[in-house]
């Protein structure tokens, strides 16, 4: 079984620019979580879509951080402009309900903001 | 909302012996709690969950006990070797509105040799 793939894997760029980040959840799961992890500290949720329609996004900053989940699959997501605190790993999830079932991980995107 | 405090931060041990990493969270109505282990660079893997309606789950060196009344609950891992070095995450499923997991910060184990 295939995992959770995420591109790119690093990615660097000037404060106030766009970036965007993509992930393929593993075939079959209704769940896909977006999660910040920012050095030495927990994965924070930051949106959660159950199929293509959105659970939680409480978390997510909406004045520069977007995402989206086309047809209940892959999903993007996009913060613009970057600040400096963005500076985090972006850890992609899904589980194939909800919450409560195992939660599996992708590699990461590790965003340097200078 | 959820808060989860987990403790310590860093654990050194030999070895062989055994690990002990606590965590404690706010919300009563929480009945899911996964551990993840990281290792350097890597993903996070669940390594074992347990939930609300018993006190006690092991696979063979790991073993998590949930004590609700208290509302804490523990990672136990015994004959420790080095591989098991990592930093491990405990979580909680947060109940208020939509359904979460909340990461404690994490615990950075160094088994030494």
């Amino acid at each position: 079984e295939a995992g959770v793939a995420q591109s790119p894997r690093y990615k660097i760029i000037e404060k106030r620019q766009s970036v965007a980040f993509w992930c393929n959840p593993i075939s079959g799961h209704a769940t896909l979580y977006w999660y910040q992890q920012i050095l030495g500290q927990g994965p924070k949720l930051l949106i959660q879509f159950q199929n293509n329609g959105v659970v939680d996004d409480s978390q997510l900053p909406k004045d520069r951080f977007s995402a989206e989940r086309l047809k209940g699959v892959d999903s993007t997501l996009k913060i613009q402009p970057a600040k400096l605190e963005d500076s985090a790993v972006y850890l992609c999830a899904s589980s194939p309900r909800g919450t409560t079932d195992t939660q599996y991980f992708g590699p990461g995107t590790r965003l340097t903001v200078l | 909302g959820e808060n989860v405090e987990q403790h310590p931060s860093t654990l050194s041990v030999q070895e062989g012996d055994s690990a002990v990493i606590k965590c404690t969270y706010s919300d009563s109505a929480s009945n899911y709690f996964p551990w993840y282990k990281q290792e350097l660079g890597k993903r996070p893997q669940l390594i074992i969950d347990i939930r609300s309606n018993v006190g006690e789950k092991k696979d063979q060196r790991i073993a998590v006990t949930l004590n609700k009344t208290a509302k804490h609950f523990s990672l136990h891992i015994t004959e420790t070797q080095p591989e098991d070095s990592a930093v491990y995450f405990c979580a909680a499923i947060t109940q208020g509105g939509s359904e979460k997991l909340v990461f404690g910060k994490g615990t950075k184990l160094t088994v030494n040799p």
